[in-house]
């Protein structure tokens, strides 16, 4: 099994869509966690942090849940630039380690 | 101000050469991490560096792929007499390391270096 499971996708919506990812985690001692978005060819890029209260940052919502080891993001009122890969990712630290670990992604295609 | 570079962008080599792939990560970060990512697939994590500490290279998938880091500068991945199944984009990302706290612990990519083995 996996250490950061994904639903891969694609995720095709209309714009102005809700859109709602979810990701499991197999480590209980993992510590942190984070969403990044990864365009066609290009490099991946943190979109925003996972906060234990959950937070939200203008359209996107991202939510953790510690005890069954699940991560959200909800994107509201989808646009065309929200096409990309979103990556579930979680920090792995303890001694001299500080690891990311990666989903593998799920694609989202916005359509007009 | 600089981000992460990586060079060469693209490499183009036949199978059995050996090649070289360079990273220089963002001036004052600690950490560097070296992953692959086959077409259409997830990242792989390959090996991870921090400060002098011995890398964790739990993630290098055979002896014919080695990576070096000067202090905490430049890093090269080096892989031996390359295979087909080596082509792939290779990613090198650092971050503020152990030193940082949740969420400094974000990783900046570069942007690859795309090799193809024929």
């Amino acid at each position: 099994r996996k250490e950061v499971e994904q639903d891969p996708g694609p995720f095709n919506v209309p714009e102005g869509a809700t859109v709602a990812f979810n990701c499991t985690y197999s480590n209980s001692a993992s510590q942190s966690f984070f969403w990044y978005r990864q365009d066609c060819r290009k490099e991946p890029k943190l979109l925003m942090s996972v906060y234990s209260s959950g937070n939200e940052d203008g359209r996107f919502t991202a939510q953790l849940n510690r005890a069954s080891q699940y991560i959200s993001l909800l994107i509201r009122d989808s646009k065309l630039s929200d096409s990309a890969t979103y990556l579930c990712v979680v920090n792995r630290r303890g001694g001299a380690t500080n690891k990311l670990i990666f989903g593998t992604g799920t694609l989202l295609a916005v359509q007009p | 101000g600089a981000g992460v570079s990586q060079s060469p962008s693209n490499k183009v080599t036949e199978k059995g050469k050996d090649v070289e792939l360079r990273c220089d990560p963002i001036s004052g970060h600690t950490a560097l991490y070296w992953y692959r990512q086959r077409l259409g697939q997830g990242l792989e994590f390959l090996i991870y560096f921090q400060g002098n500490s011995a890398p964790d290279k739990s993630g290098l998938p055979s002896d014919r792929f080695s990576a070096e880091r000067t202090g905490e500068s430049v890093s090269t991945l080096t892989i031996q007499r390359t295979q087909q199944e080596d082509s792939a984009v290779y990613l090198c990302a650092s971050s503020a390391g152990l030193l940082s706290t949740f969420p400094s612990y974000e990783q900046y990519f570069g942007p690859g270096t795309r090799l193809t083995v024929t």
